[in-house]
């Protein structure tokens, strides 16, 4: 069945740097979407990519969306304790089903 | 802002035993979700409902589980018969197109 891989797993970052997540899909996917949890919360959605090369931008993150629509990466800029968290994402195939990534835990040291 | 309601927020029960956890969608929503998230892990979809009956399940889903819209505002997961390994945090999820909205989840520990 379809897996969708990210990496890190685990993100320790110091305030005002920079990271990337990267996520990888076993299958061609018709849209990716990005997701943040909080610690003890649920999942809140961020953004969709829907077209290949797609890349969007929400303050001071960047989504972008590979050509093959196979992988995709979160790209935080300046980073924020605000920002703590794990960012999941989740690609669709087919259909309405979300196969979501192992997520990426970030820690922010101030 | 509307949201996915879902309750309890926790439910302690003996293995073997029945639980339901309901959830109120958004109201013009049309497609529900069930998921569930193991501590520490991530999200795995169980289930998506759609026009009163089920459009897709995953492996997880087995004859233990069923789903119910049993009136126009809420979506009940039913788990017949509770194992140690359903332990988890169970989320609902709706949508009107592709944006999965999502509840704060019903926490499951089976004893």
């Amino acid at each position: 069945g379809q897996q969708v891989m990210q990496i890190p797993q685990y993100q320790h970052v110091q305030e005002g740097e920079d990271f990337t997540t990267y996520c990888n899909s076993s299958t061609t996917l018709s849209n990716i979407q990005w997701y943040k949890q909080r610690p003890g919360g649920h999942p809140v959605f961020l953004i969709q990519l829907v077209k290949s090369g797609e890349v969007k931008k929400q303050k001071r993150l960047t989504f972008q969306f590979g050509e093959a629509k196979k992988n995709s990466s979160l790209h935080i800029t300046a980073t924020q304790t605000t920002d703590v968290g794990t960012y999941f994402c989740a690609g669709k195939a087919a259909g309405n089903k979300l196969t979501f990534g192992g997520g990426t835990r970030v820690l922010v040291k101030p | 802002e509307p949201e996915v309601t879902q309750t309890p927020s926790h439910q302690v029960t003996q293995m073997g035993q029945e639980v339901i956890l309901r959830c109120v969608p958004i109201s013009n929503h049309l497609y529900f979700y069930w998921y569930r998230q193991i501590l520490g892990q991530k999200v795995e979809f169980l289930v998506s409902f759609y026009n009163n009956e089920i459009s897709e399940k995953s492996e997880i889903f087995d004859d233990q589980f069923s789903v119910e819209r049993p009136d126009g505002s809420n979506f009940t997961l039913k788990i017949r018969s509770t194992k140690l390994e359903d332990s988890a945090m169970y989320f609902c999820a709706s949508s009107a197109r592709s944006e999965q909205f999502f509840g704060p989840g019903t926490r499951l520990t089976v004893l």
